[in-house]
Formats: structure tokens, sequence, C-alpha cells
């Protein structure tokens, strides 16, 4: 079975205060992994895909990274409107198109 | 610019009364899914379509039942609503199933009293 793993639940930072999330996951045959943000009472808005060890990707202040084991979102210089819960999920090799989700980290900047 | 779109945003119905929630996209993507999501809660798959090929998961409750009627469109029926079922129901679409990233709707709150 699919499991991630989210930590910390919740992280505090102060702007300008670069910081990294971490997802951990065990998965039979990764197809890909993906991080999401959601902001509350909205959809999770696609951020970056993953598919490969080594591989990383890059959009403003976020980069994301991923090795065979886990995956870091690092957040440069962050602003207050980055403030949301940002969301991991793998896609297995066995399941058929069902992402398996972690709980999620609550990101949230002081300015 | 091509998105998922749910109506309505905030849905409230009485207990046991069916409400029906929709999905539309305008990505031409051959999947579609449906995904509850509870406060706090991680987004929790119930089923998807994959062109016109149902799949449900196999602890989504008979409650809940699906329709695509096309493409573009795809319901979300809950026919006898109770007070567990509220909840955010999120729509998500895909090319394919295999790999490729899912794009979801903003969602429609759900409130039964």
């Amino acid at each position: 079975e699919d499991q991630v793993t989210q930590s910390p639940e919740a992280l505090r930072l102060q702007e300008g205060e670069s910081s990294s999330l971490n997802c951990s996951y065990t998965v039979s045959g990764l197809r890909g992994l993906f991080w999401y943000r959601q902001d509350p009472g909205k959809g999770p808005e696609f951020l970056f895909t993953l598919y490969s060890a080594g591989e990383e990707k890059e959009k403003e202040r976020l980069k994301a990274t991923l090795t065979k084991k886990e995956s870091f979102l690092h957040i440069t210089a962050p602003k207050p409107e980055d403030s949301a819960t940002y969301l991991c999920a793998v896609l297995g090799g066995t399941s058929y198109g069902k992402l398996t989700f972690g709980q999620g980290t609550i990101l949230t900047v002081h300015p | 610019d091509a998105m998922v779109i749910q109506n309505p945003r905030y849905q409230v119905t009485q207990f046991g009364k069916p409400v029906t929630l929709s999905c539309s996209q305008t990505l031409n993507h051959n999947v579609m899914y449906w995904y509850q999501q509870k406060s706090s809660q991680a987004p929790k798959l119930l089923f998807h379509y994959y062109d016109k090929d149902f799949n449900n998961e196999a602890d989504t409750p008979d409650n809940f039942q699906s329709r695509r009627p096309n493409t573009s469109f795809c319901f979300l029926d809950i026919r006898s609503p109770g007070l567990g079922d509220a909840a955010m129901y999120l729509c998500a679409t895909s090319r394919v199933w295999d790999g490729e990233t899912q794009y979801f709707g903003p969602g429609t709150r759900l409130l039964v009293l």
C-alpha cells in the first residue's frame, strides 16, 4: 500500500525566512509525485510533478526536489501570500490513477 | 483559459434530500475524478471515469453515484445525504490516469441540515 508522510504538520516563518517542507513516501513503482497548494475553502492548485530521483523543478520562490524516498519543497524568502496548506501526493504503479495524499503542511508566513 | 469548473460553490441540503453536484472541464481530458475532503483531512477518492468507464473505490458508500454524459461533464449524486456527508467535494481531471497530473476544480462545499 502506498504511503505518504509530510512534515512538519505546521510551519510558521517570518517573511524572508527560507525553509523546507518534507514529503516521505513508500510506493510500488513511482509513476509521479505531485505538489499542490491549497488555500482555505478552495481546491488544490497544482504546483509541480516529479517523476524520477534527482529531478528538480522551480517556480518563483518554490523549488521541488525528489529522491528515491522523499521530496522536499524549498521556499526561498517567503512572503505572506505563500501562506497555505501544501499537499504532497504520489501515484504508484498499481494505483490506477488513485493519488495517495499526505496530510499536508500548514504554512504561515508572518510579515 | 482551460479549466475545471464546479457548480454550485456552496450547496445546502436537508438530511435525506437528494442533491447533485456538477463538474465541467474545458481541458478535453479523458479522466474525471470525484474526491471528498473533510476539514483538515486529505482528499479521499470516491470514483473516477476513464472516458465512459466507471471505476468505483471499494469503500465509497452506495449513497454516492456518478454520471458522465459526455467528455466535458460529470455529476455527483448523493441519494440520501447524512450529516456525515457534509464536506468539500472536489472534481479533478487528467489526460490519462497513468502518471499524469490531476487538475482540480474550486470545489463545492456541501452543508447538510
